[in-house]
This record gives structure tokens, sequence and C-alpha cells, in this order.
């Protein structure tokens, strides 16, 4: 059972470029979300998705991008790397259907390192 | 809209210590709580969960409570190992014209010596 996959694990980017994180799920969830890990922090929202084609905001969006073209896939773009967006990034999804809601699953995390 | 506030760590504790580690909620709607770890270079699992007033989660002898009168879901552990070392955190989502994403506290470090 993969789960939720991302990929890279590890990123070193210079400030200014841009690069795109990838997160694949194979459970047929409808939700997908993006949150990073700084210390101190916990973990904070980005961006997530209700369903194919449907995207919103979160807490700290500012300075990435994200669509959801298929259910599987849930890309976060960097447009500019910034120094402040070196965190660990999370990706995870969960089955928006019923009530209560459910439990999300995550996957391993990538460390993103902006110099 | 949505806040989790939990015992901020470090905590540092002997083998077999009982362990307590405080979390609070506020919540719009009848959210649903969670309980997850994170060891060292990892991501998140699902420790335990509980959806309604009442419910008791558990898990590899971990128990938290849903108590809807003091808004609040604590972990509990009565005997630690060192394997227990890892970063816990308290989540909590809501269902209101559909669910919302997952809500965290800060977590809390654990470390447990031998």
């Amino acid at each position: 059972n993969a789960g939720v996959t991302q990929t890279p694990k590890f990123q070193v980017l210079k400030t200014g470029q841009s690069m795109t994180l990838q997160c694949a799920q194979d459970m047929n969830h409808e939700y997908m979300s993006w949150y990073r890990q700084d210390p101190g922090m916990g973990l904070r929202l980005i961006h997530y998705s209700v369903g194919a084609g449907i995207t919103d905001q979160g807490e700290v969006p500012n300075g990435y991008n994200v669509s959801r073209s298929t259910t599987e896939d849930f890309p976060l773009r960097l447009l500019s790397a910034a120094p402040s967006q070196t965190s660990v990034y999370f990706c995870a999804s969960s089955y928006s259907g019923g009530t209560p809601p459910t439990e999300a699953f995550f996957g391993q995390g990538t460390r993103l390192t902006v110099v | 809209g949505n806040s989790v506030t939990q015992m901020e760590g470090p905590v540092t504790l002997s083998e077999e210590a009982f362990l307590t580690i405080n979390c609070t909620y506020t919540a719009t709607g009848y959210p649903s709580l969670f309980w997850y770890v994170q060891y060292p270079g990892e991501g998140l699992q699902l420790l335990l969960k509980a959806t309604k007033a009442d419910d008791k989660g558990s898990n590899k002898g971990f128990e938290a409570t849903y108590r809807k009168e003091t808004t609040s879901f604590h972990l509990e552990k009565g005997s630690v190992q060192v394997s227990d070392s890892a970063v816990y955190f308290c989540a909590s989502a809501s269902r209101l014209s559909g669910n919302t994403p997952l809500v965290f506290g800060k977590g809390t470090r654990l470390s447990v010596i031998a």
C-alpha cells in the first residue's frame, strides 16, 4: 500500500528559484492538504483541496500555488523561493464524506532548504 | 474558527513514568479529535482518535477521552518506554458544510530516558 507519496524527500534551492513539490495518493481520497512544519510552530495549513478542480487557501498561502487536476495528485509550487520558506512540507489526504470527520494520512515529508 | 492548544514541551521522563500531555480545543460544530505521533525523521502517524463526547481512543497503551464539558482531549500513558520518544500532536477537524482540514496544536516533544 503506497498511501501518500511525496517527492522529493530533500531539496536545496537558491533564493528566487521555483520548484514543484509532488504529492500523490492512491486511496481515492477527495481531501488533500499541504502543511509546513517549523520549530515551535506545529503544522500550519498552506492550501487544501476538497476535490479535483477545487482549491482553497489555508493559514499561510503566500508564496505558494496549487492546482488539483486529478483526484490522485496535488502538487505544491513555490513561485520564487525565499529563505523564509525553509521548512519541512507535509502532504495529507483524507476521506471527505460522511460524519464525523475522519483522520488524515500523511506523506513522509519534503525537507526544503532555501539558501 | 477551530483551534487546538496543547502543552508545550519538551517533556523528559524516566522509563515507566506516567505521561500526561494536555490538549484543549475550541471549535464551531462538533469536532473529531486526534492524537498524531511523529518519530524522528518521519511523517505523522495517527495514534488514536475520538469522534464524540465521552469516547475514549486508545492505542499502544496510550489513551485519551473526549471531554465536551472541559473541551479537552488529554493524552495519557501509564508507563512510558524509551521507544515512545517522539513529538505528539493534538488535532481537530469539524464538519460544518463539508469537513474542514485538520487543525494542529504546536506539538509536544517527549524524551524518555532509561
